[in-house]
């Protein structure tokens, strides 16, 4: 079963473009909703990440969107950069259930040309 | 500055060898877990722990164990490798704060049984 569900599976957006990746979760008991960003040879590391009590979340140029009722939150990368090509996962955990595991969707190669 | 550290970059061994995967954090963070990567599968957890000695399966376990001794070291054992267990693997930690939990992942180590 695969509770979190990512789109799309590669991504090729222009300099300066905007780039969306979306994520669908499946577990209600979901709270915490980070965003990881890998390069090649390198580990993933946090981005960004949100709580259900927002809507909306934005740092510099990332920006997630949240929809609790429908189950569904997104990566939004303005004014993309050939520096953001990477490989990005959305996670999900159930902190409030002391449950501190991620799962994290299938990712998004995410390549962006100059 | 945060570091999780996995002892090889890069393993090639062959079918049937029982295979030791270590990775240490200095971050005295008491969650530690391995997952496993592949193109196209995203990140999936294998074993996580919680506490010393404490483990508990997670969503791929079979053909592995693991071995937490210390607060700061976590084992991932192949008792018998077999050429599915080909993969990149991943340790990641992290602390429970109630409000988020950041995992610190290593660079990862690929594993190649021939």
């Amino acid at each position: 079963q695969q509770q979190v569900k990512q789109s799309p599976q590669s991504l090729i957006v222009q300099k300066g473009g905007i780039s969306i990746i979306n994520c669908a979760y499946e577990n209600t008991a979901f709270d915490y909703f980070p965003w990881y960003q890998q390069f090649p040879g390198k580990g993933p590391a946090l981005l960004i990440a949100i709580r259900p009590d927002v809507s909306e979340k934005k740092e510099g140029r990332f920006t997630i969107s949240f929809n609790k009722s429908a189950k569904q939150f997104s990566l939004h990368i303005m004014d993309s950069q050939p520096g953001d090509s990477a490989t990005y996962f959305c996670a999900a955990s159930d902190i409030g259930g002391s449950n501190y595991k991620l799962t994290f969707g299938k990712g998004t190669l995410l390549t962006v040309n100059p | 500055d945060v570091k999780v550290t996995q002892s090889s970059r890069y393993l090639v061994k062959r079918t049937g060898e029982k295979v030791f995967l270590e990775c240490v954090q200095d971050m005295d963070h008491e969650n530690m877990f391995w997952y496993r990567q592949d193109p196209g599968l995203g990140l999936r957890l294998i074993y996580f722990s919680y506490d010393v000695k404490m483990k508990e399966k997670g969503d791929i376990p079979e053909g592995y164990s693991v071995s937490r001794e210390k607060k700061e070291r976590f084992s991932l054992i192949l008792e018998s490798a077999s050429t599915n267990q080909t993969s990149m693997y991943l340790c990641a930690s992290s602390t429970p704060t109630g409000t988020n939990t950041e995992a610190f992942f290593g660079q990862g180590t690929r594993l190649t049984v021939v």
